[in-house]
């Protein structure tokens, strides 16, 4: 139990292009879902957290016009970096959390969608 | 503000040896602890998590780890490493309702 998937799993781009990625819960509904950027060798960054419903919240530093997250569905979280550039690729990984009994706190986290703006 | 520190960054040990990898927090109450692991290109997989009640925590793939508030560490052991175990290990903590802060990881390498 406490699935989740990203897609796609990896994505190549033109600067200036658009790209959208997709967070699901496969096996549990979740209220809030996070996402994270992660460079090479570091730690998880968090960038923004979704309710589902609401308006993300983001973290300092964060253009929340170039990282666009809808939370439209108690399943469903999307990423669009919008007019990437190469200074945009990255590792991304999204995180869910449930609301149902037993899943408590704990965030259960996507497999990561690595992003190349060429 | 919350913090999580892993003081090793790098860390070698031989197949069948036993492991014990390091996080220390500062938090003002009794946070949430986890630890999570991540393979190259991969998420992270929950090993463990620490929310009340038993300080010593048992978790996936043979992992235990330890609250102890006097020290605010949550070391994760293990007491016979496997070549498989290899990966990047990260602690984290939060509280309800709240994000994760995480630790900068610790990279694990494992001899034949």
């Amino acid at each position: 139990g406490a699935v989740v998937s990203q897609h796609p799993s990896w994505v190549i781009c033109k600067s200036g292009t658009s790209v959208k990625i997709e967070c699901r819960s496969l096996d549990f509904q979740a209220t809030t879902m996070f996402w994270y950027r992660q460079f090479p060798k570091q730690s998880l960054m968090l960038m923004a957290t979704s309710n589902e419903g609401s308006k993300a919240t983001y973290e300092q530093g964060v253009e929340k016009d170039k990282f666009l997250i809808n939370h439209a569905s108690l399943t469903l979280s999307t990423l669009t970096v919008t007019s990437a550039h190469p200074e945009d690729s990255s590792f991304y990984i999204c995180s869910a959390r449930g609301s149902s009994l037993g899943l408590g706190e704990t965030q259960y986290f996507g497999p990561g969608t690595r992003l190349l703006v060429l | 503000a919350q913090s999580v520190t892993q003081p090793d960054i790098h860390i070698t040990v031989s197949e069948g040896a036993s492991l014990e990898l390091r996080c220390n927090y500062s938090y003002g109450a009794t946070p949430y602890l986890f630890w999570y692991v991540q393979s190259p290109g991969q998420g992270l997989q929950l090993l463990l998590k620490y929310f009340s009640g038993d300080t010593l925590v048992q978790g996936i793939k043979g992992f235990e780890a330890e609250f102890k508030r006097s020290q605010s560490s949550f070391n994760l052991r293990k007491p016979s490493v496997h070549w498989s175990d290899a990966a990047e290990y990260f602690c984290a903590v939060g509280k309800a309702g709240n994000m994760l802060t995480f630790g900068g990881g610790t990279r694990l390498m494992v001899k034949p």
